[in-house]
C-alpha cells in the first residue's frame, strides 16, 4: 500500500539543525511532489515547503526561506527536510505528505509525523 | 499570501445533526484548488475533499464540499460520533504554494 514512513523523534538544542527523512513506498516516488507541514502542540497545520522528487526543485514558505532545505534521494525513494538554527518555537510535529497535482494539489497520503523537541 | 479564515472556531453539535463549516480566502482561489482535512487528536490529517467538492477515496457521502472564488463550505450531514474532530481547509496557489486555515473544532454538545 502507499506509505510514507518518517524518521524517529529528535531532541535538539537551540541553534542546532535537524534533518527528518520520509521514505516512500507503494507508488512511483518521482511522480509526486512531497510537501512538508508542521504542527505545534495544540496548534494548526503550517505548510513549510515542497520538493519535486524527479527534478529536485523546491519551493519554501517565506517564513522558512534561508533556514530550511528540502532534498531527495531517488535511489532510496526518500525525501528529506533539514531545518537549521532551531529555536524553542520550532518544537512541533513535522509531517511529510504526498501531493496529487491531478487532485487539485491536495495531499492524499501523510507520514506518521516526527516530533522535534527543541530544548536547552 | 492567501490567508484562509475558518469559522466558527468551535462548533457544538449532537450526533445526527448537520454541521456547516466555512472557509473564506483573502484572495480569489483559482481552479477551485481547495481541500478539506479531518484530524483527530493524536492522528495525522486525513484528506476528505479536494477540488472544493470531490470526495477523496473512501470518504462517506455525508461529507459535502461546495463553494468557489473566495468562499468555501464543508457540510457534514447526519453527524456520526466519529466525525467529531478538527477540520482544516487548505488552498493551493502558485505563490507561495499552499496555505491552511486555522481549523474548526467540531465538538459533541
Amino acid at each position: 500500500q502507499v506509505q510514507l514512513v518518517q524518521s524517529g523523534a529528535e531532541v535538539k538544542k537551540p541553534g542546532a539543525s535537524v534533518k527528518v527523512s520520509c521514505k516512500a513506498s507503494g507508488y512511483t516516488f518521482i511522480n509526486y511532489e512531497i510537501n512538508w507541514v508542521r504542527q505545534a502542540a495544540g496548534q494548526g497545520l503550517e505548510w513549510m515547503g515542497w520538493v519535486n522528487p524527479k527534478s529536485g526543485n523546491t519551493g519554501y514558505a517565506q517564513k522558512f526561506k534561508g533556514r530550511v532545505s528540502m532534498t531527495r534521494d531517488t535511489t532510496v525513494e526518500t525525501a528529506y527536510m533539514e531545518l537549521s538554527n532551531l529555536s524553542l518555537e520550532d518544537t512541533a510535529v513535522y509531517y511529510c505528505a504526498r501531493v496529487v497535482r491531478s487532485n487539485s494539489y491536495s495531499m492524499d497520503v501523510w507520514g506518521q509525523g516526527t516530533t522535534v523537541t527543541v530544548s536547552s | 499570501e492567501n490567508v484562509l479564515t475558518q469559522s466558527p472556531g468551535t462548533l457544538l453539535l449532537s450526533p445526527g445533526e448537520s454541521a456547516t463549516l466555512s472557509c473564506r480566502a483573502s484572495h480569489l482561489i483559482g481552479g477551485n484548488y481547495v481541500a478539506w482535512y479531518q484530524q483527530k487528536a493524536g492522528h495525522t490529517p486525513r484528506l476528505l475533499i479536494y477540488g472544493a467538492s470531490t470526495r477523496a477515496t473512501g470518504i462517506p457521502d455525508r461529507f459535502r464540499g461546495s463553494g468557489s472564488g473566495t468562499d468555501f463550505t464543508l457540510t457534514i450531514v447526519r453527524l456520526e460520533p466519529e466525525d467529531f474532530a478538527v477540520y482544516y481547509c487548505q488552498q493551493y496557489g502558485s505563490s507561495p504554494g499552499w496555505t491552511f486555515g486555522q481549523g474548526t473544532k467540531l465538538e459533541i454538545e
